[in-house]
């Protein structure tokens, strides 16, 4: 079993309605989570990060942790054809290792 | 100011062969991590640097694999006799201070083997 796992998409979503990520982890001592955007043929981008269990909103982005069910989400409202990129998951495992999930590709339709 | 830059941007080499991978952290970033990312996969955790010392190698995928960092600056990743599965793109990030939450990616170096 991965310790990360992500619906790999593609997620294809009209602009302006809410696309939905999804994210599980495995070991239960984990305890920060992060999404990152990647753009094509781009590095990775830290865009939201999340510690304890709960919903946490950045503007159009909001993550919800539930540490009990070991998922983490990422909702972006309002989607843009900007955000149309591939979103990883990540999970820290200690102070120093993230561990990705493989990343979700969305599209966002004008 | 300047972001972590990672040379060459692009390498093509023959199976067998030696490649030598550079990143050049964040100036007094102290934290330097490598990462590698197959086509489809995610990231995958390769080495950090704590200044000079790399207390966890065990991410590495063989012994082919090897990393330095001198002068708590600049990091090379060596890849020794190249093999196609060793085709991807290698991250280098770093970050102020050990920890998981900002690290800065570079652009990585895409590396073909053939």
């Amino acid at each position: 079993q991965k310790e990360v796992e992500q619906n790999s998409g593609p997620l294809s979503v009209p602009e302006g309605a809410i696309a939905s990520l999804n994210c599980t982890y495995s070991d239960r001592v984990s305890q920060s989570f992060f999404w990152y955007r990647q753009y094509s043929g781009k590095s990775p981008e830290l865009i939201m990060s999340i510690y304890s269990n709960g919903d946490k909103e950045d503007g159009r982005f909001t993550a919800q942790l539930n540490k009990a069910s070991q998922y983490v989400s990422l909702l972006i409202r309002d989607s843009q054809p900007s955000d149309s990129a591939t979103y990883l998951c990540a999970v820290s495992l200690n102070d120093y290792k993230l561990s990705f999930g493989a990343g979700t590709t969305v599209t966002v339709r004008a | 100011g300047a972001g972590v830059s990672q040379s060459p941007s692009n390498k093509v080499t023959e199976k067998g062969k030696d490649v030598e991978l550079r990143c050049d952290p964040i100036s007094g970033h102290t934290a330097l991590y490598w990462y590698r990312q197959s086509l489809g996969q995610g990231l995958e955790f390769l080495i950090y640097f704590q200044g000079n010392s790399a207390p966890d190698k065990s991410g590495l995928p063989s012994d082919r694999f090897s990393a330095e960092r001198t002068g708590g600056s600049v990091s090379t990743l060596t890849i020794q006799r190249t093999q196609q599965e060793d085709s991807a793109v290698y991250l280098c990030a770093s970050s102020l201070v050990l920890g998981p939450e900002t690290q800065y990616f570079g652009p990585g170096t895409r590396l073909l083997v053939l």
